[in-house]
């Protein structure tokens, strides 16, 4: 049973860069079946879809979010990768790693998610 | 983007009972839909796919149906580890989208 954990800072400075890491306990990283996702939930609220990686090096992202981030994968690592930049208190959020199946339909598993809180 | 709407926002069910959550959508998602349960402090874990899938490992007494823009997700007999908060998820079009959750909570 493949198993994901998040990992980064999990406090950030307005208007810094929000960095965090995925690392995935096996090589499907590697497999062009999946698609290594970031999911976000502000606290008390719903989920929110951020984007995808995929092993080709291929991503998409949210219209929402895109020209504030960056999504990238290193499979010799295992691991998947988010930057989301300009970050205001509307950021603050637990943010999830999952693995994306049925391209990117649906997520399992996550990670247990990690809480960033965006404040000076 | 599709919007997903959950009802009712909290459901308040006893033990033994059934639990019937709808998620509608703003526009088709055909059967490209997924549930999901989230207990207090842990991620999401996922129950249905497809609509009416259940992933591995859940119990026959989730149930997910329908398809278009009316879906239900059906808990046959709520036990004491299924009260939770509920999502669906569509991936018929980009960017996927979750509806605001279904709470369950025991009455």
């Amino acid at each position: 049973q493949v198993q994901l954990q998040e990992s980064g800072p999990g406090l950030v400075e307005p208007s810094q860069t929000l960095s965090l890491t995925c690392t995935v306990s096996d090589d499907s990283i590697s497999s062009g079946d999946y698609f290594w996702t970031w999911i976000r939930q502000p606290p008390g609220k719903g989920l929110e879809w951020i984007g995808y990686s995929y092993f080709s090096g291929s991503s998409r992202y949210n219209p929402t979010l895109k020209s504030r981030i960056t999504l990238s994968l290193d499979t010799s690592k295992r691991q998947f990768y988010l930057k989301l930049s300009s970050v205001t208190v509307a950021d603050t959020a637990v943010y999830y790693c999952a693995r994306g199946n049925d391209y990117s339909g649906w997520f399992d598993p996550w990670g247990q998610g990690t809480l960033v809180t965006v404040s000076s | 983007e599709i919007v997903l709407t959950q009802s009712p926002a909290t459901l308040s069910v006893s033990p033994g009972e059934r639990a019937t959550l709808s998620c509608r959508a703003s526009q088709s998602v055909s059967t490209y839909l997924a549930w999901y349960q989230q207990k207090p402090g842990q991620a999401p874990r996922l129950l249905i796919y497809g609509a009416s899938t259940r992933a591995t490992g859940i119990p026959a007494r989730f149930s997910g149906s329908g398809s278009g823009t009316e879906l239900t997700l059906t808990i046959s007999s709520l036990q004491s580890e299924d009260f939770a908060v509920y999502y669906c998820q569509q991936y018929n079009n980009w960017p996927r989208t979750f509806g605001q959750g279904t709470k369950v909570e025991i009455k």
